[in-house]
Formats: C-alpha cells, sequence, structure tokens
C-alpha cells in the first residue's frame, strides 16, 4: 500500500514549456487534490476532483488543466509554464465518512520555472 | 468565502517550555477542523480531526480543542523533534482551506 504517489520529485523549467506533474493514489479514495504550497501563503486549492470524470475548480486554477479518467489517476497538466508557478506542489486523497475524513498527501513535487 | 488564520507564524520554544499555536477560521458550515504536521521537504502528516465545539483530542505532547471560532494546538513540555510547522485546515464542502502554517522550533 503506497498510498499517494507522486512524480518527479524535483523539475525545472523554462517560461512557455508545458508538463504533467504525475499522481496516482491505490487507497481507492473518491476525492483528489491538487495544492501549491509558496513560503507564507500556506496551502492553496488548484484543482480538486470527486469522482472519476468529474472535476471542479479550487483557489487557484489559472494556468492548470486536470482530467480524472481513473479513480487512482489525477494528473496536474501545466501548459505554457510561467515563473509565477514555481512552487511545491502537493497532491492528496480522502475519502468521505472512512475513518478521520483525513487528507493523505504525497511528498511533493517541487517545480522551478526560469 | 472560507478563512483560516494562524498565529503566531513562527514560534520559538526551549525545550521543555509549553505553549500554543492558534487557528481561527470563518467558515460556513464547519464538517472538521483538521491539524498537520509538516516537516522540511516531507507533505503534511495528519494529527487530529475535530467536529464540534468542546471536543478534545490528546496525542502525545499534543493536545487540540475546538471553539466556535478557534482551536488551539497546545504542546506540553515540548522537544526537539517536535519541531516542525504546524498546519490547520477546515472543512466546510468539497475540500480543506489551510491557514498558513505556524513554524515551531523547540531548542534543547
Amino acid at each position: 500500500n503506497a498510498g499517494v504517489t507522486q512524480t518527479p520529485k524535483f523539475q525545472v523549467l523554462k517560461t512557455g514549456q508545458s508538463m504533467t506533474l504525475q499522481c496516482a493514489q491505490d487507497m481507492n479514495h473518491e476525492y483528489m487534490s491538487w495544492y501549491r504550497q509558496d513560503p507564507g501563503m500556506g496551502l492553496r486549492l488548484i484543482h480538486y476532483s470527486v469522482g472519476a470524470g468529474i472535476t471542479d475548480q479550487g483557489e487557484v486554477p489559472n494556468g492548470y488543466n486536470v482530467s480524472r479518467s481513473t479513480t487512482e489517476d489525477f494528473p496536474l497538466r501545466l501548459l505554457s509554464a510561467a515563473p509565477s508557478q514555481t512552487s511545491v506542489y502537493f497532491c492528496a486523497s480522502f475519502s468521505r465518512g472512512e475513518g478521520t475524513g483525513e487528507l493523505f498527501f504525497g511528498e511533493g513535487s517541487r517545480l522551478t520555472v526560469l | 468565502e472560507d478563512q483560516v488564520t494562524q498565529s503566531p507564524e513562527a514560534l520559538r520554544l526551549q525545550e521543555g517550555e509549553s505553549s500554543s499555536l492558534n487557528c481561527s477560521y470563518t467558515v460556513s458550515g464547519l464538517r472538521g477542523l483538521f491539524w498537520y504536521r509538516q516537516d522540511p521537504g516531507k507533505g503534511p502528516e495528519f494529527l487530529f480531526t475535530l467536529y464540534s465545539a468542546g471536543e478534545e483530542k490528546e496525542k502525545e505532547r499534543l493536545k487540540a480543542t475546538l471553539t466556535k471560532k478557534e482551536s488551539f494546538l497546545h504542546i506540553t513540555a515540548p522537544k526537539p523533534e517536535d519541531s516542525a510547522t504546524y498546519l490547520c485546515a477546515v472543512d466546510a464542502g468539497n475540500m480543506l482551506t489551510f491557514g498558513g502554517g505556524t513554524r515551531l522550533m523547540v531548542k534543547p
């Protein structure tokens, strides 16, 4: 049981490049989400999904796309990277009605946009 | 709009010096308040969930309490290994809204 797995752990991009951050969970959680963490800003929600085929925007969605074709995977796409997207990205999942309702986090993906 | 504010932003304690971290919140329809611990370079790690005013939860040197407007994380006789960033989050809908965190440093 690996929990929430994110790849890559580190990435450097040039302005205008595109990339996908991968996220997979093996706990059969229906809820998945992406947060970004910046110094002094805490964790801010980018996009989330309440089940396969269903996604919605969070607090800071601009510049990011998501899709949810399976319960396990929830990739985050940067279509044209900008320096303002330099951040640490966390994927998280949980299941309502099970246990404490806690979010399980991945280890994070550190992205630098030059 | 849901808002979560944590204070102080940073806290330095001597080993054994007890203190409290504050999390004040404004939400419509609180479904739960969560405390997380985050170590440098790691993802947040779950500590507690509180659901209603008056509820308390304990784990080792940590005790979390909840009122209708705020939550406290009390740290009793902290040790250097308690040094971390502590995050508070509220669940008022589909996902969690986080505060900015309190960075705790405990010196031996």
